[in-house]
């Protein structure tokens, strides 16, 4: 069954518009949630949390985490049309990495 | 239909050993990519492969690691003479096309090495 489980599956939205993706997770032993932007053939580190309720921000992009409702989202805001990739969450238990199947999100301008 | 399988889950390795690490692609992929993730790092990518031809190895080292995928069975991550640099979790993707915004990567959930 899918552990990690990133929505929505798809996203198109305009320049200027901020986004919300979300992932949401089933694990037993929880250690980090990462966010990846994926693009071209290395995807790219964006944050990683491990602690519920403290947001991490990075220029326009800020990422939360939620213990309790086994969630994070991930905020971009004032989207521009180099933000358009597929945004990966992945989540750690343990020694293992679960990859949720991405969002793709399509900014137009 | 099983995603990308990747075995094994744990290897443990003693220095100058060898580890072959076995990536099978979701079926219809015939486009395989391989990384590497280091403590605290993102993804480093190795290596790029395409059925029986290697496409861009632009991130693996030189020396000692190898990379394969034969018409039949999975892509091998080969990793001669090991050392301790080399424990890290290795990952491995496929897409049915090359990577892009509308061809995205499915991951395994990796192979972690551990050379002692």
């Amino acid at each position: 069954e899918d552990k990690v489980v990133q929505s929505p599956l798809s996203l198109v939205v305009h320049e200027g518009d901020t986004v919300t993706l979300n992932c949401s997770y089933e694990v037993t032993n929880f250690r980090s949630l990462l966010w990846y932007k994926q693009e071209k053939k290395a995807p790219t580190f964006l944050f990683m949390l491990t602690s519920s309720g403290i947001e991490k921000k990075s220029g326009r992009l800020s990422s939360i985490l939620d213990k309790k409702e086994l969630s994070s989202i991930l905020n971009i805001t004032a989207t521009q049309t180099g933000d358009s990739a597929i945004y990966l969450c992945a989540v750690e238990e343990n020694n293992d990495m679960r990859f949720g199947a991405g969002t793709r999100l399509t900014v137009k301008p | 239909n099983a995603g990308v399988m990747q075995n094994p889950r744990h290897l443990v390795r003693r220095r100058g050993q060898e580890a072959r690490l076995r990536c099978s692609p979701m079926k219809g992929h015939s486009h395989v990519y391989w990384y590497r993730q280091l403590p605290e790092e993102g993804l480093k990518f190795m290596v790029y492969l395409q059925k029986e031809n290697i496409i861009d190895e632009s991130g693996m080292p030189k020396e000692r690691f190898s990379a394969e995928f034969p018409k039949e069975g999975p892509s091998i991550l080969r990793i001669q003479q090991v050392v301790r640099g080399d424990s890290a979790a290795y990952f491995c993707a496929s897409s049915p096309r090359k990577v892009g915004i509308n061809s995205p990567l499915h991951f395994g959930n990796g192979t972690r090495l551990t050379v002692t």
